[in-house]
């Protein structure tokens, strides 16, 4: 089992619509939750952190679910330029940081 | 603007030969990373670097090698010995250091390797 699992997807939705991406971990020691943005062929961007309590930026809203071990993204009101592969980074403090492979979204006019 | 800076953005390695992808950031961040990225995969961890002159193997340090004789600075040298270099290469650092370190990482724009 993967240290962090993502579905690959690619997820085509239209704009306007809401998406929602999950991320499963397996360590229950870890501390700290991300999502990055990564267009193709750039660098990672860090797009949030992940509060236990969630937080909300803008159109994203974030989750954290310790019990069962997953965070998520939600994306509302879509748009075209949304479209990117949204990475969820797992740290267990220290320098032990798991890049998931990522979710591939195209959002469509 | 403060950032991080990866040079060359491409590069191209002859069989049997070694190369050096530079990395360098003005946000006085201690802790220095580099990341090899294949296709359709997660980033992988091949060094990392948490105070001037100490670094440490990441999960993929075969055929890789670092220093970090500058807080600045975290050159890596992809060697002959590393059989499949070809990949994205991504340098990264962050604040804080030790295991209350909880803070997110930035990155360069990246270094595409090749082989001639």
């Amino acid at each position: 089992r993967k240290e962090v699992e993502q579905d690959p997807g690619p997820f085509n939705v239209p704009e306007g619509a809401t998406v929602a991406f999950n991320c499963t971990y397996s360590n229950s020691a870890s501390q700290s939750f991300f999502w990055y943005r990564q267009d193709c062929r750039k660098e990672p961007k860090l797009l949030m952190s992940v509060y236990s309590s969630g937080n909300e930026d803008g159109r994203f809203t974030a989750q954290l679910n310790r019990a069962s071990q997953y965070i998520s993204l939600l994306i509302r009101d879509s748009k075209l330029s949304d479209s990117a592969t949204y990475l969820c980074v797992v740290s267990t403090g220290g320098f032990k940081t798991i890049f998931g492979a990522g979710t591939r979204l195209f959002v469509k006019a | 603007d403060g950032g991080i800076t990866q040079s060359p953005k491409y590069l191209f390695r002859k069989e049997g030969q070694n190369v050096t992808l530079s990395c360098e950031q003005n946000l006085n961040h201690d802790a220095m990373y580099w990341y090899r990225q294949d296709p359709g995969q997660g980033l992988r961890l091949i060094y990392y670097s948490q105070i001037v002159n100490d670094f440490q193997k990441g999960d993929i340090a075969e055929g890789y090698s670092v220093s970090r004789e500058k807080k600045e600075s975290f050159p890596l040298t992809v060697t002959s010995a590393q059989k499949n270099p070809t990949a994205f290469y991504l340098c990264a650092s962050s604040t804080g250091t030790g295991r209350s370190s909880n803070q997110p990482q930035h990155f360069g724009d990246g270094t595409r390797l090749s082989i001639l």
